[in-house]
């Protein structure tokens, strides 16, 4: 069984730009979450989706926006890119809330 | 919201030696996750222990739900237990996780 598959695993970008970051999770699992970890910060919650929707959101600026397809895919978008971006962000897979959370290797962004 | 809290923040050890780390949490949860983040940044599941000990080769733990901690044990350490060990609650409807600060483990040969 595939485990949780993030593209692409390193990413450099210039301040103001904008990227996308993609995930997909387990076969059969239906929520998927969004995290950030930093150094300073370690591991924070940025979003998570189950079935399309949004069901929580961490305290980020909406410049960090995400979605989730039919086949439970999701995407996260950040726009107008600031250097405090730099980090690695991880998506998580699990069956539904409260059930094992299974990670992706994780995207490296690094922001100049 | 709740707080996790790890302890030691950082521990050294000689290969062969056995360590405790521990998770402390401040509300009552319904799981709790152990992971193990590998040098390229991926979190490696352990445990998924909402009460009870659970023991996967050299690894254990134990999660006492009604006093808020759980604690990751590793006997007879390698090299390769090197790393930053997590744990993990989930905290209110959605599926987020609060993540404690982690233990940087450091297994010398």
């Amino acid at each position: 069984k595939a485990g949780v598959t993030q593209t692409p695993r390193y990413l450099i970008k210039t301040r103001g730009q904008q990227v996308t970051l993609s995930c997909s999770p387990i076969s059969g699992h239906r929520s998927v979450s969004w995290y950030q970890q930093t150094p300073g910060q370690g591991l924070q919650f940025l979003f998570e989706y189950f079935s399309e929707t949004q069901r929580n959101k961490g305290n980020f600026p909406g410049r960090f926006s995400g979605r989730q397809f039919s086949n439970s895919r999701s995407e996260m978008n950040v726009s107008t890119l600031e250097l405090g971006d730099s980090a690695l962000y991880l998506c998580a897979s699990s069956l539904r809330e409260n059930t094992e959370a299974f990670f992706g290797q994780g995207t490296r962004l690094t922001v100049v | 919201g709740i707080q996790v809290e790890q302890s030691p923040p950082d521990l050294i050890l000689q290969e062969g030696a056995n360590s405790t780390l521990r998770c402390n949490f401040s509300d009552s949860v319904n799981n709790l996750q152990w992971f193990h983040q590998n040098p390229w940044g991926q979190l490696i599941n352990l445990f998924y222990i909402p009460s009870g000990t659970k023991q996967n080769g050299r690894l254990s733990a134990t999660t006492v739900a009604t006093e808020r901690y759980s604690l990751l044990y590793i006997s007879s350490s390698q090299t390769t237990d090197s790393g930053v060990y997590f744990c993990a609650v989930p905290y209110n409807q959605g599926g987020k996780l609060i993540f404690g600060q982690g233990t940087e483990l450091s297994v010398k040969p």
